[in-house]
């Protein structure tokens, strides 16, 4: 069975430029998540669908991150313009369902370079 | 608050030998979950237990085991006979059954251990 799925493996852009990153969910999951992880913070969630809604998106830092969930198959992360302090490795995970005991199923993360 | 706390940073073993890392929680639901995660230097986060908080038997499964006690809000994961392919960075994680309604994870910062041959 196919994981969770996460393009591309690694970006190096530019400070000012537009990055997107984007996610496959494993089939007939319903929730997916957006997680990023730093040294300095480790794994913060930025936001979190359910059923393609976007329902807690407390954890996004600011408004140059956006994020979307056009079908039940593909998500996006868009950061414009990136920064920086932007630099991480960005997760894409996805739970069968939003039960508190539905564990997460994580991608292989996106490492983002910003210079 | 919830919290979930990992004070071993680094852990540093010899082949063989058997290595626990700590987990400690803390919440106010009487409803949680506690989880078990695997990073590999390939970076992906590999599930590996769930625990509810009603379940406090201890779980083994091949040189794994987990101890859960809610007398002193800790998870410890105990790996036995330790060997390189363990050498990761290991995360312990809570969602509460009232944290909004979803499977919010809260992590711990995770111990990194090393198995050396």
């Amino acid at each position: 069975d196919a994981g969770v799925i996460q393009s591309p493996r690694h970006e190096v852009t530019e400070m000012g430029q537009e990055v997107t990153l984007r996610c496959k969910p494993i089939s007939g999951h319903n929730s997916l998540f957006w997680y990023r992880q730093t040294m300095m913070r480790g794994l913060e969630l930025l936001i979190y669908f359910n059923n393609n809604v976007p329902i807690d998106d407390s954890g996004m830092p600011e408004d140059r991150f956006s994020a979307k969930m056009p079908n039940a198959s593909f998500s996006t992360l868009k950061i414009q313009p990136s920064e920086p302090r932007d630099s991480a490795v960005y997760f894409c995970a996805s739970s069968y369902s939003s039960g508190a005991s539905d564990e997460q199923y994580f991608g292989p993360g996106t490492r983002l370079t910003v210079t | 608050a919830q919290k979930v706390t990992q004070a071993q940073t680094e852990i540093s073993v010899v082949e063989k030998e058997d290595v626990t890392l700590d987990c400690v929680y803390e919440t106010r639901d009487t409803t949680y979950y506690l989880f078990w995660y695997k990073q590999p230097p390939s970076g992906e986060l590999v599930f590996l237990i769930r625990r509810n908080s009603f379940d406090e038997q201890n779980e083994i499964s091949g040189r794994y085991s987990w101890n859960f006690q809610k007398s002193t809000s800790s998870f410890n994961f105990t790996i036995t006979a330790s060997q390189v392919v363990d050498s990761a960075v290991y995360f312990c994680a809570l969602s509460e059954a009232g944290s909004g309604g979803y499977n919010k994870l809260i992590f711990g910062a995770g111990t990194r251990l090393a198995v050396h041959p």
